[in-house]
């Protein structure tokens, strides 16, 4: 199966800062979403993104599919920003939406 | 529903004991995956229906484990002879199409606590 590493594993800003985090894949990937995971737990969609360039009020991402990466911008950080982020992909090889999720990277904003 | 719903949201049981965990899919969505989350770490894959069927059960951990979805809509985890190593998150998600071209809904899962 494929491998997700993302980076940094950890990040402190402090709140109106920005920032770009990192997912990177061993092989070819589809199905590609980023998630938060909120101090509750709940796992929330961010990004469905397979290809090009997505924006959301202060977040985009991009993937690059060819080079095998994901890119998500937080911009104008808030302290409501704070979590665990997840990128997930479904390996190219598979016919149906098995995720294989990253380590995370864990955002904490200061006010 | 309007997401996807599990519950309970929290489970504590003892040693040895079996649990029952639901998931209830967005209405439609035929592709139904449950996934385990460890502290720390990303959620795992465990097994995956398409309607009624497990299409791929390769993910669950031992024979210990085992999932159904009767009438392709609700689906149930079960744990036999619970270990406190089962303690974890379990999450439920849903898509349509299979999940190929769509994004995963995911449920605010449950938390397992053996005791």
């Amino acid at each position: 199966g494929i491998q997700v590493e993302q980076s940094p594993p950890d990040l402190i800003l402090q709140e109106g800062a920005n920032s770009t985090l990192r997912c990177n894949f061993s092989d070819s990937v589809n199905n590609l979403q980023w998630f938060h995971q909120n101090p509750w737990g709940q796992l929330i969609n961010l990004f469905y993104i397979p290809s090009g360039t997505k924006q959301n009020g202060r977040l985009s991402a991009t993937t690059v599919a060819t080079e095998r990466y994901s890119l998500l911008y937080i911009s104008s950080s808030q302290t409501t920003d704070s979590g665990v982020y997840f990128c997930a992909g479904r390996d190219g090889g598979t016919s149906y939406g098995k995720l294989t999720f990253g380590q995370g990277t864990i955002l904490t904003v200061h006010p | 529903g309007a997401g996807v719903s599990q519950t309970p949201s929290n489970k504590v049981t003892e040693k040895g004991k079996y649990v029952e965990l639901r998931c209830d899919p967005i209405s439609g969505h035929t592709a139904l995956y449950w996934y385990r989350q460890s502290l720390g770490q990303g959620p795992e894959f465990l097994i995956y229906f398409q309607g009624t069927g497990a299409a791929d059960d390769s993910g669950l951990p031992n024979d210990r484990f085992f999932a159904v979805r009767p009438e392709g809509s609700v689906s149930t985890l079960k744990i036999q002879r619970t270990e406190r190593g089962d303690s974890a998150v379990y999450l439920c998600a849903s898509s349509s199409n299979g999940g190929v071209g769509q994004p995963q809904h995911f449920g605010d899962g449950t938390r397992l606590s053996i005791l």
